[in-house]
């Protein structure tokens, strides 16, 4: 089966760091870019950041970008968010997806972890 | 990076037909054919619809269509049921591996 499986979410105080993990498996990682996309509770979705099939390639949207850090292990098929210095708007469901490049639309996402900044 | 506009709110009647418009600028949806939609229903995580501002997934009815027009999409929906009420997306690419999304709109079938 097809499916992408997030992990690592949590409560964490303002201020302290947490990674998260995307397991992916029935396809080809290394054949697909991969995207961060996060849902605070009642709101939208908003992009986070994104990495090509080879890591040679990577994005963050402007609120993340200097905290958080992408990155891809393609031997164990996984993705993964380094978020340091945590804010309380960093709050949000976070999903993984993947998508056939950068710039493509994100075909398949998993069911999301839950990140919680609070003190 | 500012996030792409979307109506609140849109509704019809089942049977009706609906357009949701995405507006951004010539950075992203008028500058790249790289825009697409997602539909999410509560609790569930967002599934595409439309890629490439007009193509369809495999499995996704053709009451669902998109096109665009110089810096605004739009996502249409024929032929409402039911199933249609959710929140939709618009997202495009913007250029230097940034990725926008619209704010939502939340389609209810009266």
């Amino acid at each position: 089966e097809v499916q992408l499986v997030e992990s690592g979410g949590g409560l964490v105080q303002p201020g302290r760091s947490l990674r998260l993990s995307c397991a992916a498996s029935g396809f080809t990682f290394d054949d697909y870019a991969m995207h961060w996309v996060r849902q605070a509770p009642g709101k939208g979705l908003e992009w986070v950041s994104g990495i090509s099939w080879n890591s040679g390639s990577i994005g963050y949207a402007d609120s993340v970008k200097g905290r958080f850090t992408i990155s891809r292990d393609n031997a164990k098929n996984s993705l993964h968010l380094q978020m340091n210095s945590l804010r309380a708007e960093d709050t949000a469901l976070y999903y993984c997806a993947k998508a056939p490049g950068l710039h493509d639309a994100l075909d398949l996402w998993g069911q999301g972890t839950m990140v919680s900044v609070s003190s | 990076q500012s996030a792409l506009t979307q109506p609140p709110s849109a509704s019809g009647s089942p049977g009706q037909s609906v357009t949701i418009s995405c507006t951004g600028t010539s950075s992203d949806v008028g500058g790249y054919n790289y825009v697409s939609w997602y539909q999410q229903h509560p609790g569930k995580a967002p599934k595409l619809m439309i890629y490439e501002v007009s193509k369809r997934p495999s499995g996704v009815p053709d009451r669902f269509s998109g096109s665009k027009s110089g810096n605004t999409a739009s996502l249409t929906v024929s032929g409402l049921q039911a199933e249609d009420e959710a929140d939709y997306y618009c997202s495009s690419f913007a250029g230097s591996n940034i990725v926008l999304f619209g704010g939502g709109t939340k389609l209810t079938v009266l």
